[in-house]
């Protein structure tokens, strides 16, 4: 089954709000989390990473915060334009013997509003 | 503009055909995979070639034949494909392994349709 989830599957926001999309991952050992955003008719492209070691990363415009106690990671998007209408995925991709094998939470759809 | 770059960008064909997607990077990434991805679902995971060497096959059906035939290259056969095997099919790469886990990078895909 799948190791990652999203609550949500759409988020709709008015341009220059916040915007905030949540994914709950299973699996305790995991230490490594992207997040990708994907536009209509193009590929997933990587946002921002995360390790475990870190609770906040920051990139432009985005953070992403986890929360290794409860398995919960967000992404925050500060003041939401109309280009960042896409489908956001969390991903947990695996090391080791299982490296490679990336599984894609189901996604979130954000509609930013002009 | 991503740095991975698949060909062609649409392809239509029967089920009789071959035909073959090619995806080609110029980062030096030595870890490359196949994605398989249906309308309003995530990306699947189809293969996985680590040092031109295939080492993930997620149980795909054998009329898909990947082929690393370099570093920079990979290549996706198709033959005798069915209309449930349309769908966008994505090229990634990363880095190898040894550092540490590290983020794939994708291609916008070769949209597939079979008649």
């Amino acid at each position: 089954g799948e190791s990652v989830g999203l609550h949500l599957p759409t988020l709709s926001v008015q341009e220059g709000d916040n915007s905030i999309i949540n994914c709950a991952y299973s699996n305790s050992a995991s230490d490594y989390f992207i997040w990708y955003k994907q536009e209509s008719g193009k590929g997933p492209q990587f946002i921002i990473d995360i390790r475990s070691n870190m609770d906040k990363r920051q990139g432009q415009r985005v953070t992403v915060l986890l929360n290794k106690t409860v398995k919960h990671l967000s992404l925050q998007i500060a003041a939401t334009q109309p280009g960042d209408s896409a489908v956001y995925f969390c991903a947990d991709p695996p090391g080791g013997t299982s490296y490679g094998k990336l599984t894609f939470g189901q996604g979130t759809i954000l509609t930013v509003h002009p | 503009d991503t740095e991975v770059t698949q060909t062609p960008k649409h392809l239509v064909m029967g089920m009789t055909n071959k035909k073959s997607l090619k995806c080609e990077q110029h980062m030096g990434h030595r870890a490359m995979y196949w994605y398989k991805q249906k309308a309003k679902k995530p990306p699947e995971l189809m293969f996985v070639y680590s040092y031109e060497k295939l080492s993930i096959n997620e149980s795909v059906p054998s009329r898909f034949s990947p082929e690393c035939p370099n570093s920079s290259l990979l290549n996706l056969h198709l033959h005798a494909l069915q209309p449930e095997d349309s769908a966008l099919y994505l090229c990634a790469s990363s880095q190898d392994g040894t550092g540490g886990v590290q983020p794939q990078h994708f291609g916008d895909g070769t949209r597939l349709s079979i008649l």
